[in-house]
């Protein structure tokens, strides 16, 4: 069973604070997301990549960078954070571009005061 | 553009109800169409999946119809444990690859024993 950890759990920073969320799959897939998840929302994504090196966009990108360093690990950058990224963020991986295989962490919990 | 609508945020039930969640979509390509659910603590996980193949996906004791006459994937199961009580989220993936993925925005049902 694929696994994807994401740290910290929980992290809480002020406005225009510098922050950066983690994301580890050990299964070698070639897909990894990065979700937010809001009360009336669901999921919504913010950026994908398909390999170490790539980005895609996703659909609410703004505020928002991402890095994909290895194939097994994806950060999200919030270098201005504001209140409005107060969210919980979900990191997922896939072996393909597929909706059944996305496998998800736990969250992260970020608060911006 | 593409979306999928959950109209219940919530429902409540009592152990060994019938459960019904409601979900629509709208897209212009092939759909395939998938439920997951998300535990407390949990990131969300992959419960069933439809083609427009197939039409109806089983897991766990859930079912799920697609009519396309209708655009409608409902998620059914006749008898819900309070072991149940989690977000369930409809999926809607479009194209031959599930290229473009479309979350819900979730319905949480609590059962109570």
């Amino acid at each position: 069973e694929a696994a994807v950890t994401q740290s910290p759990r929980n992290k809480v920073t002020v406005t225009g604070g510098n922050v950066t969320l983690s994301c580890r799959q050990t299964n070698s897939h070639n897909y990894m997301y990065w979700y937010r998840q809001d009360t009336g929302h669901g999921l919504r994504l913010i950026h994908y990549s398909y390999g170490a090196g790539n980005l895609q966009i996703g659909d609410v990108p703004d505020g928002y960078k991402a890095t994909r360093t290895t194939q097994e690990d994806f950060f999200l950058l919030l270098e201005l954070a504001s209140p409005s990224q107060t969210s919980l963020y979900f990191c997922a991986s896939s072996p393909g571009h597929r909706a059944e295989t996305l496998y998800f962490g736990s969250g992260t919990r970020l608060t911006v005061l | 553009g593409d979306s999928v609508t959950q109209m219940q945020g919530q429902v409540t039930l009592s152990e060994d109800d019938f459960l019904f969640i409601n979900c629509t979509y709208s897209t212009t390509w092939y759909p395939t169409l998938f439920w997951y659910v998300q535990y407390p603590g949990e990131g969300p996980q992959l419960l069933l999946k439809v083609t427009t193949a197939n039409n109806k996906g089983i897991s766990r004791g859930f079912e799920a119809t697609y009519d396309k006459r209708t655009t409608s994937f409902h998620l059914q199961k006749a008898s819900v444990q309070e072991s149940d009580s989690a977000v369930y989220y409809c999926v809607l993936g479009e194209g031959t690859g599930g290229y473009k993925v479309v979350f819900g925005s979730g319905t949480r049902l609590l059962v109570s024993p």
